[in-house]
């Protein structure tokens, strides 16, 4: 079975500074993974997902995340936030035979600090 | 993008009455969508598969009786909140999977209050 760990339930932050939100995965086969971002009372949108190819993927709102097989993370940057990217963030694992069931992490909480 | 919606957006109900949510996929047709569950400053619970035609597959704890989940078409799949109570007041999340992509697309949750 996949489980995901995002170490940190809430990370505060100065804006327009850098901020990397750590995800880590347990897996016995390949996964995929993903980054969702959840403003408050919405659903969850997609930031990015690494399927295959380049290890470094880029998203929108200017996050970024890097796989990184041998240490099982896929940790999101971004090298300068703003406000609005106060929300909560959640990593998800699914295999890739089964594509099917998604497992996610705790959720990790962003506060942007004027 | 995909978009979800979902109906209703907030429901208040009585203990012992029963609820349903609908879930739909508007610009695509999902064969798997999923009903999640979520705690206040807690991670998603999935509490189902629904599969378009067929019977949903629930997670270990969810029960089935409770949480009728009906998948009649690619673009609709509903919960139905059987008999609620108090401790079924939750924030019901839904999702459309984009199999060729392997994303899932959400909807904007569901706020349930059982009085």
């Amino acid at each position: 079975a996949q489980s995901v760990t995002q170490l940190d339930s809430q990370v505060p932050v100065f804006e327009e500074a850098p901020v990397e939100l750590r995800c880590n995965y347990s897996s016995s086969v390949s996964v995929y993974l993903f980054w969702y971002v959840q403003y408050p009372n919405q659903g969850l949108q997609l930031l990015l997902k690494y399927l295959s190819g380049s290890t470094l993927v880029k998203g929108i709102n200017g996050f970024e995340a890097e796989f990184n097989k041998s240490q099982t993370s896929f940790h999101l940057r971004k090298p300068s936030v703003h406000i609005s990217d106060t929300a909560e963030y959640f990593c998800a694992v699914t295999e890739r035979d089964t594509g099917n069931q998604f497992y996610f992490g705790t959720g990790t909480s962003l506060t942007v600090i004027p | 993008g995909a978009v979800v919606s979902q109906h209703p957006s907030r429901v208040i109900c009585k203990s012992g009455t029963s609820v349903k949510i609908e879930c739909r996929s508007l610009d695509f047709q999902a064969t798997t969508m999923f009903w999640y569950r979520q705690f206040p400053k807690q991670s998603l619970m999935l509490m189902a598969t629904s599969n378009e035609g067929s019977k949903a597959t629930y997670e270990q704890g969810v029960e089935k009786d409770k949480f009728l989940i009906n998948h009649a078409s690619l673009t609709l799949s509903t919960l139905t909140v059987t008999s609620a109570h108090p401790e079924d007041s939750s924030f019901y999340i839904c999702s459309a999977l984009l199999g060729v992509t392997y994303e899932q697309y959400f909807g904007p949750g569901t706020r349930l209050t059982v009085t």
